[in-house]
C-alpha cells in the first residue's frame, strides 16, 4: 500500500525566515497531495493541496511544490509568524476499493520563536 | 453550518468497557471517515463510509465497528476497550468524488486504563 514519510519531524524558525517541509510517497499512482496545520487541541485544517498535473502551488505565503518523477512534495511558508506554529501533515490520495484514500505522514511540529 | 461534529470530546474507559463515538456533519457530505491520531503515526484510516448504509475497513479495523444509518452520523463502537485503543479518535467528511478536502472534526480524546 501507500507509504508517506515526512521530514523534519520537528522544526524550529525565527519569526520571518522560512520553513520547508519534505514528504515522499512510494505510489506512483497517488494524485492528490493535501497539506493540514493541526493547531493544538484542534482538528486538522486543510491549508493547500495540488493536483499530480501541477507541479507548483502558491496561496500568499504558502506553496506546495510536486516532483512526480521523484516521488516528492514539499510545502514553504515564508515570512513565518508566531501564529504559524503547529503540527502540519502532508498526505497523499490513491483510489481505494470504495472511493479515495488519504494517507497521511507523520506530521512536523513547528515552532516559530519571536 | 456546524461543519462535522463530535462527541464526546474525552472519555475514560476501563479495558473491557464498551462506548460509542459519535460523528455528526451537516454539510450533506456523501463521505465519512474515521481516523486514530497517536504520536509520530500521523493519522490513520480505521473505517470509513462513500454513503448512507454502506461501510468499509480502513487501515487499523481490528476492534472497532461502525454504522452509517443516516447520511449526516457516522459512528464508532468499541465493544471491548483495550489500552491500545488509547488514542486520538477525528472523524472527516468529504463532499463526493472530484472533491477531494476532507473536513476534520475537533476530536475526541480517549484514554483506556
Amino acid at each position: 500500500g501507500e507509504n508517506v514519510e515526512q521530514h523534519p519531524s520537528t522544526l524550529s524558525v525565527q519569526e520571518g525566515d522560512s520553513a520547508v517541509i519534505k514528504c515522499t510517497y512510494s505510489d506512483s499512482a497517488s494524485n492528490y497531495f493535501p497539506w493540514y496545520k493541526q493547531e493544538l487541541g484542534k482538528g486538522p485544517q486543510l491549508i493547500i493541496d495540488i493536483r499530480s498535473n501541477v507541479g507548483e502551488k502558491k496561496d500568499q505565503r504558502i506553496a506546495v511544490t510536486l516532483n512526480k518523477t521523484a516521488k516528492h512534495f514539499s510545502l514553504h511558508i515564508t515570512e513565518t509568524q508566531p501564529e504559524d506554529s503547529a503540527v502540519y501533515f502532508c498526505a497523499a490520495s490513491i483510489k481505494w476499493a470504495a472511493g479515495n484514500k488519504l494517507t497521511f505522514g507523520g506530521g512536523t511540529r513547528v515552532l516559530v520563536k519571536p | 453550518n456546524a461543519g462535522v461534529t463530535q462527541t464526546p470530546k474525552f472519555r475514560v474507559l476501563k479495558t473491557g468497557q464498551s462506548m460509542t463515538l459519535l460523528c455528526a456533519q451537516d454539510m450533506n457530505h456523501e463521505y465519512m471517515y474515521w481516523y486514530r491520531q497517536d504520536p509520530g503515526m500521523g493519522l490513520r484510516l480505521i473505517h470509513y463510509s462513500v454513503g448512507e448504509g454502506t461501510t468499509a475497513k480502513g487501515e487499523v479495523p481490528d476492534g472497532y465497528n461502525v454504522s452509517r444509518l443516516k447520511k449526516q452520523n457516522f459512528l464508532l463502537g468499541l465493544e471491548s476497550a483495550a489500552p491500545s485503543q488509547t488514542s486520538v479518535y477525528f472523524c472527516a467528511s468529504r463532499y463526493r468524488d472530484g472533491q477531494e478536502t476532507q473536513y476534520f472534526g475537533p476530536g475526541t480524546r480517549l484514554l483506556v486504563l
